[in-house]
């Protein structure tokens, strides 16, 4: 049973690009959460997606953007990229919106921004 | 500021020995509590979980005790190997029925020596 999987593991994007993340949740979890993990803090929570639709939003400009597929898949999106956007985005999945369960992190990908 | 916090950003202790990772919480709406594990380059591992209706839980080497009064929420690691070596995360989800979004505070790092 595969667990979270993100790709791709690395990123090095130029400032003003735009950015797209995947992920894939754990088998038989349909919720999708984004965080970010600037280097040596704890990971800050970007937006949940449940139902295709995003359940949840942190405090994060319109710039960050997400989608979740019918397969429960989901991309992050980032536009207009500033330098400040590099860190580690890590896409977690759980089970239920509405509920408190277990949430699995993927390995991250780590996004440089030059 | 953040809603959880850990009291010591640094721990060392040698192996065998008994760990205690110590984190505070201020949102006392949270009712639902997890412990991650992060080694370096990999994303957060779930150690453990506690709902507020408990006040310990207990796995394979891991205590988790939950102080409601003070808002205070600790890690014990029992016999600390060398492999447990890493940061320790604990993270709250505000009870908003929106989602299930989590806080994470800044991370203590354990270092265990042999």
């Amino acid at each position: 049973d595969a667990g979270v999987t993100q790709s791709p593991t690395h990123l090095i994007k130029t400032r003003g690009q735009q950015v797209t993340l995947r992920c894939s949740p754990k088998s038989g979890h349909d919720t999708v959460s984004w965080y970010q993990q600037a280097l040596g803090q704890g990971p800050q929570f970007i937006f949940q997606y449940y139902e295709e639709e995003e359940r949840q939003r942190g405090n994060f400009p319109d710039r960050f953007s997400g989608h979740q597929f019918p397969n429960y898949s989901s991309e992050l999106n980032v536009n207009a990229l500033l330098l400040g956007d590099s860190a580690l985005y890590l896409c977690a999945s759980s089970w239920g919106a509405g509920t408190n369960t277990e949430a699995f992190f993927g390995q991250g990908t780590r996004l440089t921004v030059v | 500021g953040e809603n959880v916090g850990l009291h010591l950003p640094t721990l060392s202790v040698q192996e065998g020995d008994n760990s205690i990772i110590n984190c505070a919480y201020s949102n006392s709406a949270s009712d639902y509590f997890i412990w991650y594990k992060q080694e370096s380059g990999k994303g957060p591992q779930f150690i453990i979980d506690i709902r507020s209706n408990m006040d310990k839980r207990q796995g394979q080497r891991v205590t988790v005790l939950l102080n409601k009064t003070v808002k205070h929420l600790s890690l014990q690691i029992a016999a600390t190997q060398p492999g447990d070596s890493a940061v320790y995360f604990c993270a709250e989800n505000p009870n908003n029925q929106a989602g299930t979004a989590l806080i994470f505070g800044k991370g203590t790092t354990l270092s265990v020596s042999s």
